[in-house]
Parts: C-alpha cells; sequence; structure tokens
C-alpha cells in the first residue's frame, strides 16, 4: 500500500523546535520530490517546503526561510522538517506530500493523513 | 508570488446536477516550451487529506470518476463535476506548481442543495 505517515506533532511554546518526521512505503521514495503542506484549523493549503530526490536542493515559504529546515533520507524512506523559533501561527495540521516532477509536475499525488503543530504558551 | 483566486467561495448543488467552480490565477501557468499548464485540482473531504483529482489542469488523476473534468488554460481554469453525488461534498482547492512558491485557491466549499 501507498503511503506516507507523520509524526512528532506536538504542544510547544513559542520560540520552541519541533522535528517533524514522515515515513514513506509502497512507493519508489527516492524518485519522488517530497514536502510539506500545512493547513491552519479551519484554513486553507499553505505550500512549506520542497526537496528534491536526492536531497540537494530544497524550496521554502517565506514563512519557513531560516526557521525552517527540510530533508531526507532515501535509505531510510524518510523526510523531515526541523522548525525553530515556532510562533503561534505556525499552528497547523503538517502534512508530507510526494510529487512526480517528471509525470505530474508539481501535483501532489500522495498525501499524508498529517501531523498537528500547536504552538501556545 | 503567484496568487490564486477562486470563485465562489461556495455553492450549493442538486443532486445530478453539475458543479462549476473557477480558478484564477494572477500570472499565466502555462508553459509556452511545451504547452503545458502547470495546475492541479485537489479535493479535501472533512477531516481527510487533500486528494488529487486533475494535473496539468486536465488530465485526470487515476482511479478519478470521469464526471470529474478540468478545463481552461493561461490564467482562467474550470473544475466541472457533472452530475453531482453525495460524496462530492467536500472542499475543492487548485494549485499552481508554475513557479515556487507553490500556491494554492482559497477553496471552494461544495455542498448539497
Amino acid at each position: 500500500e501507498v503511503q506516507l505517515v507523520e509524526s512528532g506533532g506536538g504542544l510547544v511554546q513559542p520560540g520552541g523546535s519541533l522535528r517533524l518526521s514522515c515515513t514513506a512505503s509502497g512507493f519508489a521514495f527516492r524518485r519522488y520530490w517530497m514536502s510539506w503542506v500545512r493547513q491552519a484549523p479551519g484554513k486553507g493549503l499553505q505550500w512549506v517546503a520542497n526537496i528534491n530526490q536526492d536531497g540537494s536542493e530544497q524550496f521554502y515559504a517565506d514563512s519557513a526561510k531560516g526557521r525552517f529546515t527540510i530533508s531526507r533520507d532515501n535509505a531510510k524512506k524518510s523526510l523531515s522538517l526541523q522548525m525553530n523559533v515556532l510562533r503561534a501561527d505556525d499552528t497547523a495540521v503538517f502534512y508530507c506530500a510526494s510529487f512526480d516532477w517528471s509525470y505530474k509536475g508539481g501535483a501532489f499525488d500522495i498525501w499524508g493523513q498529517g501531523t498537528m503543530v500547536t504552538v501556545s504558551s | 508570488d503567484i496568487v490564486m483566486t477562486q470563485s465562489p467561495v461556495s455553492l450549493a448543488v442538486s443532486l445530478g446536477e453539475r458543479a462549476t467552480i473557477s480558478c484564477r490565477s494572477s500570472h499565466s501557468v502555462l508553459y509556452s516550451s511545451n504547452n503545458l499548464n502547470y495546475l492541479a485540482w485537489y479535493q479535501q473531504r472533512p477531516g481527510q487529506p487533500p486528494k488529487l483529482l486533475i494535473y496539468w489542469a486536465s488530465t485526470r488523476e487515476s482511479g478519478v470518476p470521469d464526471r470529474f473534468s478540468g478545463s481552461g488554460s493561461g490564467a482562467d481554469f474550470t473544475l466541472t463535476i457533472s452530475g453531482l453525488q453525495a460524496e462530492d461534498v467536500a472542499v475543492y482547492y487548485c494549485q499552481q506548481y508554475f513557479s515556487t512558491p507553490y500556491t494554492f485557491g482559497q477553496g471552494t466549499k461544495l455542498d448539497i442543495k
């Protein structure tokens, strides 16, 4: 079964840090670009970051630049998002998602169930 | 950044009727060298992650019913659901992947009338 499973969410104080993880199964993880997309409670979708197949290129939303770091380990079929200096407006469900650029462009065809991050004192 | 604007924000359609959702981008997402529109549509049911419906503006994802269709080019796009079914109640999003930051429309909430 094709699957992405996120973990690592939780409650953190403003200014704190959190590391999210995503584990892939059922598909050729090393062939895919990987991303994080978030959704604040009751709001729409916001792209956070992309990483290419070998991890050599990363792209970030302005809101994530300098605070978040996306990384991957192809041997472990895992994706991570290190989040520092968290703010209240980072509160959201964070989804791990993937896309096959050569086939569907940047259309996210595999999504995890999401992990909730709450930033509050 | 490319701003994606969807309309309407919400709509209610009777079962079996047609639903039409519009998406407009602030910049063309048509790449002239390959004549492809870098646009996708997603469905998000309550409590679920988004599900890809359409990519390249009009290519239906595998397993998506053929009542879902995408059309348009450049900066104006449409998602059409023909013959609305109860399970189509959801929020629908368009997304451009022409350039980073990838951006989504604000969403259109579809209900049954």
